[in-house]
């Protein structure tokens, strides 16, 4: 099943911050963030496995809680080079593929 | 050859046609996968190969069909191509390890359109 992403659409100010979220109904295992300019292929951010850590890459972080299911995206002071459609890719147990979200497109303005 | 390539780039076809995209990685990588992205809809997967030798179904696996004959390769057919299956097509890798399926590493994507 396909886990739930919010919010849709975001618009940012140069050095503000946001929150995106995915949520899923089933048991994670992993939660991946991947994000994608215009015209682009998807890049790599993070994996989180299990077991409520956060990792950090730059201004961006995220969190994955076992208990909800739920994963978030962290984007603190934000860039214009952060514009671009995130999504999360969850997966369960034992496999290894993963069921993406429809995304979240966040525009950040001068 | 770096990273993961895919070819056509873009492809018009009338429906009814044949089509296989092909999928070419030289990073050794175990795992390949097959996606569709539609507007609104995201990426959803078409088939996957956990390792050579071996696929699997995805979430949208109907009209089409994959082979892994080496570790290189993951070509996509559609047999009697559609108008519905105008979509962009994203080939990606990566590799397994203990904690599951790892950093996926997508292609520059074919964007086919079927009239």
């Amino acid at each position: 099943q396909q886990p739930v992403q919010s919010p849709q659409a975001v618009i940012l100010r140069e050095g503000e911050d946001a929150v995106i979220n995915c949520s899923s109904s089933k048991a994670l295992y992993s939660v991946h963030w991947y994000r994608q300019k215009h015209g682009e292929a998807p890049v790599f951010l993070m994996i989180l496995l299990k077991g409520g850590e956060q990792k950090g890459h730059d201004k961006i972080s995220a969190s994955f809680n076992e208990k909800k299911q739920q994963s978030s995206l962290y984007l603190t002071a934000s860039q214009l080079s952060y514009s671009g459609t995130y999504f999360c890719g969850t997966s369960k147990a034992g496999s290894y593929q993963l069921t993406f979200g429809k995304g979240t497109k966040l525009s950040v303005i001068p | 050859i770096a990273g993961i390539t895919q070819a056509p780039t873009s492809q018009i076809l009338a429906a009814g046609r044949r089509m296989t995209l092909r999928c070419t990685q030289d990073m050794r990588h175990n795992a390949m996968y097959w996606y569709r992205q539609d507007l609104g809809l995201g990426l959803r997967l078409i088939h996957y190969s956990n390792t050579a030798g071996t696929t699997g179904k995805g979430e949208v696996p109907d009209g089409y069909s994959v082979s892994r004959a080496n570790t290189d390769d993951f070509p996509l057919t559609l047999a009697s191509a559609v108008p519905s299956q105008t979509s962009v097509y994203f080939c990606a890798s990566s590799d397994q390890g203990l904690a599951g399926v790892g950093e996926q590493f997508f292609g520059p994507g074919t964007r086919l359109t079927v009239l």
